[in-house]
């Protein structure tokens, strides 16, 4: 079946610079882009979504930029914290039942 | 705290052993979704219900089944445990519009 997947298993950053997350998909049809946060031993954590006819979207230190002609996604992370250091999965969502496919995830290292 | 409660919080049983995993959704969703996490691996998606019935099935195996309940809670079977089988089982629920997941802290199975 089709599937959500994440270009880089693993990334490291130093504390204070700015981080890039991306994201391949393969189905054109899902209707949401979904970006989760999972810390050690807890569950996923939403952070932000994209509707599918969006381009760009923000939110708290947060941005998720959804390119359709190449079909990627990403997830910027403004001045990184060693907070932020958790596995981070996206996933596509379809509608009318909110079916949602997870991708492999990223492991973000913060580095002090 | 998410709204989504599961328990057991861990679980310590034996290969060829059955378990069952419960799962209360967030008040007011009607969809609860089971995933499987196993060490430092994405999330597997099992199986969705919809106010009871269920609507869609993923990789689950057939040792496994669930159901979902007239209050909405919902179950996780696991019949003849393989060592295999030891991973983080999460539950999600969504609301009946678009939406999306919410995770509850997950139940840790190990089978021994």
């Amino acid at each position: 079946g089709e599937s959500v997947g994440l270009h880089l298993p693993t990334l490291s950053v130093q504390e204070g610079d700015n981080s890039i997350i991306n994201c391949a998909y393969s189905n054109s049809a899902s209707d949401y882009f979904i970006w989760y946060k999972q810390e050690s031993g807890k569950g996923p954590q939403f952070i932000i979504d994209i509707r599918s006819n969006m381009d760009k979207r923000q939110g708290q230190r947060v941005t998720v930029l959804l390119n359709k002609t190449v079909k990627h996604l990403s997830l910027q992370i403004a001045a990184t914290q060693p907070g932020d250091s958790a596995v981070y999965f996206c996933a596509e969502l379809r509608l009318p039942y909110n079916d949602m496919r997870f991708g492999a995830g990223t492991r973000l290292t913060v580095k002090p | 705290d998410s709204g989504v409660t599961q328990t057991p919080k861990h679980l310590i049983t034996a290969t060829g052993q059955r378990v069952t995993l419960r799962c209360s959704p967030r008040s007011g969703d009607l969809s609860v979704y089971w995933y499987q996490q196993s060490l430092d691996q994405g999330l597997q998606f099992l199986i969705q219900y919809y106010n009871g019935e269920e609507r869609a099935k993923g990789n689950i195996l057939e040792r496994f089944s669930a159901q979902q309940f007239p209050d909405l809670h919902s179950e996780l079977n696991l019949s003849s445990l393989e060592l295999g089988d030891s991973a983080l089982y999460f539950c999600a629920s969504s609301p009946r519009t678009s939406g999306s997941l919410v995770f509850g802290p997950g139940t840790r199975l190990t089978v021994l």
